[in-house]
């Protein structure tokens, strides 16, 4: 059973590109979480979804940020119109139910970075 | 903020030491994790501790919780040079499902 797989694992884009992070939660899994991290910090909470539904994306930056967990394929996390803020590691976990009771369990992430 | 805060946040000790992290957090919780992160790698789960557990051991970790300090410690015996890295607890809030993550532990380990 693999683990959480995430591609790239390092990405670099232009300011005003679009980044887009790809999350192959671990088979079973139908529980996504995103979280970014900057230098020298913890993990920030971003979004959580289930298949086809988002749950919370409380974390989220109101404007060029959207994710999706569809019914076939991984999670996406896009980010429209890059800017250098947005340059961190994005990490992906899944669960195969809610976290209750079970471990996330991390993929590898995704090292973002706006030139 | 509900973060778990991470105690001391960096530690530096020699190899064979013992080193011990801890973590306090806001209000009651269902669980709570500690994972471990080495430079610009992906986290590595631990340990998961029920809030009504009050000890689990791992090899040559150990982790404790008293809910009623609201508080939580990570002992890692034996330490070696390997075990440098930043840990970082996570807890599992009631009624919620997302986890929290402080901003670490970075562990340094000297050969």
């Amino acid at each position: 059973n693999a683990g959480v797989m995430q591609n790239p694992r390092h990405l670099v884009r232009r300011r005003g590109q679009e980044a887009r992070l790809r999350c192959s939660p671990m088979k079973g899994h139908s529980h996504v979480y995103w979280y970014r991290q900057l230098p020298e910090e913890g993990l920030k909470f971003m979004v959580y979804l289930q298949k086809e539904n988002i749950i919370d994306e409380s974390g989220m930056p109101k404007e060029r940020f959207s994710a999706e967990f569809p019914k076939e394929g991984p999670s996406i996390l896009r980010i429209q119109q890059v800017v250098r803020g947005d340059s961190a590691a994005y990490f992906c976990a899944s669960s195969p139910q809610d976290t209750l009771n079970t471990e996330a369990f991390f993929g590898q992430g995704t090292r973002l970075t706006v030139v | 903020s509900q973060q778990g805060e991470e105690d001391p946040q960096a530690l530096s000790i020699q190899e064979g030491e013992n080193a011990t992290m801890n973590c306090s957090y806001k209000t009651s919780i269902n669980n709570l994790q500690w994972y471990r992160q080495n430079s610009g790698r992906g986290l590595v789960h631990l340990i998961l501790i029920r809030s009504n557990e009050r000890e689990k051991h791992s090899g040559r970790l150990r982790v404790t919780l008293d809910t009623s300090k609201k508080s939580s410690s990570l002992l890692i015996t034996a330490s070696r040079a390997a075990d440098t890295a930043s840990y970082f607890c996570a807890p599992l809030y009631s009624g919620t499902y997302k986890y929290i993550f402080g901003t670490g532990t970075r562990l340094k380990v000297l050969a």
